[in-house]
């Protein structure tokens, strides 16, 4: 079975911190995919970034970073100098290629994230 | 902006009531999804369609159907709401270029329901 665990139920940091957001999943599929999610207060879910199972190189977006660890099951986020648009909720989610044609995904529980001016 | 709306975006019901919440989309993917949302669960799937009149169900199905009569439009229904269905409903669609084995999926705007 598929499983996300987003272990931080909150985090706040002051402006211009940096901040990392861990996501750890379990999985028994080989090939799978990893997702993020925001959700800003407005309430809509955006999507961020995919990552395919065998794809371990790390990805860069402006002050986004996203570290994919296969060896500990992990794919965390990283916010570079936080800004208070920054401040959502995050959600991790993973899919297994073998999960059947409509590709179930599964979402951990979500980070809320409180960047303070 | 991936084109999906939905209908209501909030609505408040008694108990025992039907409701039905509307999702639709205009760029004729084929798999729409419905989820909701709830403190401490992050999304659960409730049911998912893979084309018109080809559904099935989530993992939190109980209490819920849906129909999906054309591509663009996904219809959930509660048939008699309870509090425990209070929640913010959300569509998705799945999106993916031709030839990947994976997709992303792009979320409408949400569905807040309240049932009293």
């Amino acid at each position: 079975a598929q499983k996300v665990t987003q272990a931080q139920t909150e985090i706040s940091v002051v402006e211009k911190e940096d901040v990392t957001l861990d996501c750890v999943y379990e999985t028994r599929d080989t090939t799978y995919y990893l997702f993020w999610y925001k959700q800003p207060p407005s309430g809509e879910l955006v999507f961020l970034i995919r990552r395919n199972s065998f794809d371990e190189q790390n990805e860069i977006s402006g002050r986004y970073s996203w570290n994919f660890q296969k060896s500990t099951s992990s794919f965390n986020f990283t916010i570079t100098a936080s800004q208070v648009v920054d401040s959502a909720v995050y959600f991790c989610a993973l899919s297994e290629a073998g999960s059947g044609g409509y590709q179930k995904v599964t979402f951990g529980t979500g980070t809320k994230l409180q960047v303070i001016p | 902006d991936a084109g999906i709306t939905q209908s209501p975006r909030h609505k408040v019901t008694e108990t025992g009531t039907p409701v039905t919440l509307r999702c639709h989309q205009t760029e004729n993917h084929r798999y729409m999804y419905w989820y909701r949302q709830d403190p401490g669960h992050g999304l659960r799937l409730i049911h998912y369609s893979y084309g018109v009149k080809d559904t099935d169900k989530g993992e939190v199905s109980d209490g819920y159907s849906v129909s999906r009569s054309k591509t663009e439009d996904f219809l959930l229904t509660l048939e008699s709401a309870t509090s425990s269905q209070t929640s913010v409903y959300f569509c998705a669609i799945r999106v993916g270029l031709s030839g990947q084995n994976s997709y992303e999926q792009y979320f409408g705007p949400g569905t807040r329901l309240t049932v009293t």
